[in-house]
């Protein structure tokens, strides 16, 4: 069956130096993925995506890579802020629209 | 616009109860979805509507958990009788196309005890 999976349960980082949250897929045929953030009480939020003809996508101070060789993705955040303390899940969206998420890495921001 | 509210937040019940945590989309949204986190386990589906049709129920655990969406618009999630293994955050998404971005619920947290 389908999997996605994270490297790392948590990362800390110290505020201003760049994260990177890694996620590995198991189904080749994979073509849609995402990265949600969520909060403290909050629901999952939309952060970047990025399709399978693409191996790089940026956003605000976040890069989404994609390597669909070794079946990586990872998702980099620059200049870590506070606000960015969460947990971060990738997400594989099939073809009827289900997500298949990975477990999620919690990020921690130190001042 | 309103996002997608589900209701209650939290819900404290005793094993062999029932509860029943509901969902409004966001308007105009045909496809609703249900997931839930169990003990901060990856996000599991559980299953997808299109207006009021069960698409997709593949991930429902078994005949305890009872979806409806009556008329198309906000969605039920009856669990009965509730065991504790029902324990998590359930969170309800919803999409206008299947092929757009989903929009989460802040989540029912429910604890089974």
């Amino acid at each position: 069956g389908e999997s996605v999976g994270l490297h790392l349960p948590t990362l800390s980082v110290q505020e201003g130096d760049n994260s990177i949250i890694n996620c590995a897929y198991s189904n080749s045929a994979s073509d849609y993925f995402i990265w949600y953030k969520q909060e403290s009480g909050k629901g999952p939020q939309f952060i970047i995506d990025i399709r399978s003809n693409m191996d790089k996508r940026q956003g605000q101070r976040v890069t989404v890579l994609l390597n669909k060789t070794v079946k990586h993705l990872s998702l980099q955040i620059a200049a870590t802020q506070p606000g960015d303390s969460a947990v971060y899940f990738c997400a594989e969206k099939n073809q009827g629209g289900k997500l298949i998420f990975g477990q999620g890495t919690e990020l921690s921001v130190k001042p | 616009e309103a996002g997608v509210t589900q209701f209650p937040s939290h819900s404290v019940i005793e094993k062999g109860q029932t509860v029943t945590l509901r969902c409004d989309p966001i308007s105009g949204h045909d496809n609703l979805y249900w997931y839930r986190r169990v003990m901060g386990k990856e996000i599991k589906f559980l299953l997808h509507f299109v207006k009021e049709s069960k698409q997709d129920e593949s991930g429902m655990p078994n005949n305890r958990f009872l979806a409806e969406r009556t008329g198309g618009t906000y969605s039920t999630l009856k669990v009965q009788p509730a065991e504790l293994e029902d324990s998590g955050v359930y969170f309800c998404a919803s999409s206008f196309r299947v092929d757009e971005k989903l929009f989460f619920g802040s989540g029912t947290q429910l604890s089974v005890l």
